[in-house]
């Protein structure tokens, strides 16, 4: 069965230092999100993306996070300069052809940031 | 004001029975999708089932129903016959289609514990 896959599957950093989370989504989806969870709290929404662009984002995403699509399987999630709040799990997902459909999602990146 | 609201952070059931974990919701949009997720100690995020604002059944998948009170604005997630790898934090979720939104909209979650 086809799934959305995440590496690193744990990241380690020191603050103020740059990370690249990276995500294969599901191969015939086409529409991609990012979301993160802080430990013990809920899922948050950060971006969606589709046809090479951002189509939503939440106010956390703001100008120190950026994404790409830098071919045709993987998508990043960048954190320019990270901070001790970034630390949290980073979960990537998809929907098939329209963004109403199902998001899957990956399993995830913990993201620590020292 | 909350979108998703899980009132019961933990629950406990027994192996074998069934459990019902609550979720209301708040939108004014007619149009709307319910989700329900489940999150293992391991982390990763399971999709269980979907309902959509106009869907005239109640959804099913497998062990898992949703009981869509549309009036009450609920939809809460029945697992029957439970098992002890049914225990996991389980989170609902809401998409409005509202302004074309995609993005998923979670509640806090319940921590189902199932005992042998």
């Amino acid at each position: 069965e086809p799934e959305v896959t995440q590496t690193p599957s744990h990241q380690v950093t020191q603050m103020g230092q740059e990370v690249i989370l990276r995500c294969v989504p599901i191969s015939n989806h086409l529409y991609f999100y990012w979301y993160r969870q802080i430990l013990g709290q809920k899922v948050e929404f950060l971006v969606s993306f589709y046809n090479n662009e951002i189509s939503e984002k939440s106010e956390i995403f703001d100008d120190q996070f950026s994404v790409e699509r830098p071919d045709g399987s993987n998508f990043t999630l960048k954190i320019r300069s990270t901070k001790l709040e970034d630390s949290a799990m980073y979960f990537c997902a998809s929907s098939e052809v329209f963004s109403t459909d199902t998001q899957y999602f990956g399993p995830g990146t913990r993201l620590t940031v020292l | 004001a909350q979108k998703i609201t899980q009132t019961q952070p933990g629950m406990f059931v027994q192996e074998k029975e069934a459990v019902t974990l609550d979720c209301t919701y708040d939108t004014s949009d007619p149009s709307y999708g319910l989700f329900w997720y489940k999150q293992p100690s391991s982390g990763e995020m399971i999709f269980l089932i979907y309902q959509g604002s106009y869907d005239q059944q109640n959804a099913t998948e497998g062990r898992y129903s949703l009981n869509f009170q549309k009036a009450r604005k609920s939809a809460n997630l029945v697992i029957s016959a439970s098992q002890l790898g049914d225990s996991a934090m389980y989170f609902c979720a809401m998409r409005e289609a509202q302004g074309g939104s995609e993005k998923l909209v979670f509640g806090k979650g319940t921590k189902l514990t199932v005992n042998p």
